[in-house]
């Protein structure tokens, strides 16, 4: 298995333009999780999902973040407008949930640079 | 809801010697308590974990021990190698409610050769 796969690993982009971050779970993972990193909060949880369905949204920073989980193996979190306070690297995770206490899979993350 | 810290920020150890990196959490449900490290520029990778159920556990170098009326876990790493030198993260996660890893603020270790 490749593992969690996230791409890009690395954007740059300009202040009010739209970013879109993807995330391929692990094939029969049924929980994803997208988590942000920074120097100041480290890491912190943005949104997770259960079976392609949205639990936990209260780590979304504003508005401006949404996320979507269309089917098993893709999910998209998207940044409209970015701001440079966004910048940061974002990592999807992924896991096997209803098997207790089972760990959490990173992908690589995409390093977001807004300026 | 959940709440990690950790402590220390930093650690600086000589090769050989062991480190120790300590963690409290707040949520009595919580009951799966993993540990990541992170190298410079890389993903989050687990190195250990343990369950509520457990009090110890140990794998070669790398012990971790949990006491849970004290809401505290802490990590041990014994003699201490250049390549153990990353960011640590514990993590706590509860079987009910949310249940997403809760991640301390990590400690950067640095072993001097």
């Amino acid at each position: 298995d490749a593992g969690v796969i996230q791409s890009p690993r690395h954007e740059v982009t300009e202040m009010g333009q739209e970013v879109t971050l993807r995330c391929k779970p692990i094939s029969g993972h049924n929980s994803l999780f997208w988590y942000r990193q920074t120097m100041m909060r480290g890491l912190e949880l943005l949104i997770y999902f259960n079976n392609n369905v949205p639990i936990d949204d209260s780590g979304m920073p504003e508005d401006r973040f949404s996320a979507k989980m269309p089917n098993a193996s893709f999910s998209t979190l998207k940044i409209q407008p970015s701001e440079p306070r966004d910048s940061a690297v974002y990592f999807c995770a992924s896991r096997t949930q209803g098997v207790p206490n089972t760990e959490a899979f990173f992908g690589q993350g995409t390093r977001l640079t807004v300026v | 809801g959940e709440n990690v810290e950790q402590h220390p920020s930093t650690l600086s150890v000589q090769e050989g010697d062991s480190a120790v990196i300590k963690c409290t959490y707040s949520d009595s449900a919580s009951n799966y308590f993993p540990w990541y490290k992170q190298e410079l520029g890389k993903r989050p990778q687990l190195i250990i974990d343990i369950r509520s159920n457990v009090g110890e556990k140990k794998d070669q170098r790398i012990a971790v021990t949990l006491n849970k009326t004290a809401k505290h876990f802490s990590l041990h790493i014994t003699e201490t190698q250049p390549e153990d030198s990353a960011v640590y993260f514990c993590a706590a996660r509860g079987y009910t409610g949310r249940r997403a890893l809760t991640f301390g603020s990590g400690t950067r270790l640095q072993v001097q050769p």
